[in-house]
C-alpha cells in the first residue's frame, strides 16, 4: 500500500510569499500519476496539477509541480488571497489504486 | 462543458439503505472512469472506488470493499453509490469525479451530504 505524507501540516504565510508544499510517497510513484488539488472551505476540490508537473486547464502559472525521486512538490510562486486553502496530493498505482495525502493547510500569517 | 451533477442531501437513520447518483454530461460517458471520494466532517479526501461505465468494471478501495456498491447506467449517463445498511460513521460528503488518462480527478460533482443519525 502506497502512503502519501504531506508536509508541513500547516503553512502560515503572507500574500506575495512563495509557498512550497511537499508530498512524499512510501514507495515509488510514477510521475505520470501524481496530482495536486486545492480545496477551499465549503467547496469542491479543484485539480491544479496532473502528471506531477502539468497544469490543469485554467490554472494560473504561479502554480507549479516538480518531482525528485519519491518526493513531489507543489510551489505557489506568489500567494494571492484566493490561494489560502487546503492542498492535497494524490497518486494512482497499486492497491489501493488511488490514495490522497492528508493535506497541507496554507493559511494567512 | 463537462458536468457532474449529484443528487441532493440525504438524512437517514442507521440501518436504512440509500443510493445516490451522479449524472454526467458534456463528454463521452463510456470512455472515462468515474470515481467516488468520501470526505468526513473536517477531514481529508478518501478514494472509495471507481467504475468504468463502458463495461461496468469496478474497483474498490479495500477499506470500502463490501461496505458500498458502485454501479452505472450508460443509457442515462449516471453513476451510483449505494449502501444497504447505513451507519452513523457514514456521515460525510460524497463526491463523484471523472478520472483522466493520467489518473487525476479533473471534474467533480458538487458533493452529496449524507447525514446518518437516529
Amino acid at each position: 500500500e502506497i502512503v502519501l505524507t504531506q508536509s508541513p501540516g500547516t503553512l502560515s504565510l503572507s500574500p506575495g510569499d512563495r509557498a512550497t508544499l511537499s508530498c512524499r510517497a512510501s514507495q515509488r510513484v510514477s510521475s505520470n500519476y501524481l496530482a495536486w488539488y486545492q480545496q477551499k472551505p465549503g467547496q469542491t476540490p479543484r485539480l491544479l496539477i496532473y502528471a506531477a508537473s502539468s497544469r490543469a486547464t485554467g490554472i494560473p502559472d504561479r502554480f507549479s509541480g516538480s518531482e525528485s525521486g519519491t518526493d513531489f512538490n507543489l510551489t505557489i510562486s506568489r500567494l494571492e488571497p484566493e490561494d489560502f486553502a487546503v492542498y492535497y496530493c494524490q497518486q494512482y498505482g497499486r492497491s489501493p489504486q488511488f490514495s490522497f495525502g492528508p493535506g497541507t493547510k496554507v493559511d494567512i500569517k | 462543458e463537462v458536468q457532474l451533477v449529484q443528487s441532493g442531501p440525504e438524512v437517514k437513520k442507521p440501518g436504512e439503505s440509500l443510493k445516490i447518483s451522479c449524472k454526467a454530461s458534456g463528454y463521452n460517458f463510456n470512455t472515462y472512469w468515474i470515481g467516488w471520494v468520501r470526505q468526513m466532517p473536517g477531514k481529508g479526501l478518501e478514494w472509495m472506488g471507481f467504475i468504468y461505465p463502458a463495461d461496468s468494471e469496478t474497483k474498490y478501495n479495500p477499506s470500502f470493499q463490501g461496505q458500498v456498491t458502485i454501479s452505472a447506467d450508460k443509457s442515462i449517463t449516471t453513476a451510483y453509490l449505494q449502501w444497504t445498511s447505513l451507519k452513523a460513521s457514514d456521515t460525510a460528503i460524497y463526491y463523484c469525479a471523472r478520472v483522466t488518462p493520467h489518473r487525476a480527478f479533473d471534474n467533480w460533482g458538487q458533493g452529496t451530504l449524507l447525514t446518518v443519525s437516529s
